[in-house]
């Protein structure tokens, strides 16, 4: 069965800080992996994900998130953080190709001071 | 837009009693799943359907039970609720299809307090 380890559990940062936050998963096959956004009160939303091709991925509000697949990674970033962007990311994986379930990671809470 | 809704925000109960959480989605999505979620412990799968009357096992099935009579409605059922199961409860929906790579659609969630 699939994990997802994310090291950092809270993050501080001062805005206009760069953001990484680290993401590692133990899937030796083919995978689909996704960061999910919380904002106070919220419910989850999709960030960004990759599936095949340029392992630079984009999303939305500025974040972006690189796959190394040698290292079984999937680090999200962001050059320059605001106040808000304060919220819980959670990384997550899926076994392309046969489970419909994802695994999700337990979580990163960002606080980003004004 | 996918919607995904959920019957109450929050919900609070006393130990013992029966529980249902409702899950509506609008999508005709054929995959729908149930995660609890508590602090530092991430996401974890409590069930998942992936058709009508058919249901998986996720993670942490022991205490709960799930119902899907139609497409669109997912059901989590704390038979006796106990006070463990004071948590935040997540239902998600996706689509299996070319295109979708299994990404899901999250409800706003319900927060249950078992007293």
């Amino acid at each position: 069965a699939q994990s997802v380890s994310q090291h950092n559990h809270h993050v501080i940062l001062s805005e206009a800080a760069s953001l990484e936050l680290g993401c590692n998963y133990s899937y030796g096959g083919t995978v689909n992996l996704f960061w999910y956004v919380q904002y106070p009160g919220q419910h989850l939303q999709l960030l960004l994900k990759y599936f095949s091709g340029d392992p630079l991925v984009k999303g939305i509000k500025g974040f972006e998130a690189e796959f190394i697949k040698s290292k079984f990674s999937f680090n999200l970033r962001k050059p320059s953080v605001q106040w808000s962007d304060t919220a819980e990311y959670f990384c997550a994986v899926n076994a392309a190709g046969s489970a419909r379930q994802l695994t999700f990671g337990s979580g990163t809470q960002l606080t980003v001071l004004p | 837009d996918v919607k995904v809704t959920q019957s109450s925000r929050y919900l609070v109960k006393r130990t013992g009693e029966k529980v249902f959480l409702e899950c509506v989605q609008d999508m005709d999505h054929e995959n729908m799943f149930w995660y609890r979620q508590d602090p530092g412990l991430g996401l974890r799968l409590i069930y998942f359907s992936y058709d009508v009357k058919m249901k998986e096992k996720g993670d942490i099935p022991e205490g709960y039970s799930v119902s899907r009579e139609k497409k669109e409605r997912f059901s989590l059922i704390l038979e006796s609720a106990s006070t463990n199961q004071t948590s935040m409860y997540l239902c998600a929906s996706s689509f299996t299809g070319g295109g979708s790579f299994n990404e899901q659609f999250f409800g706003p969630g319900t927060r249950l307090t078992v007293l």
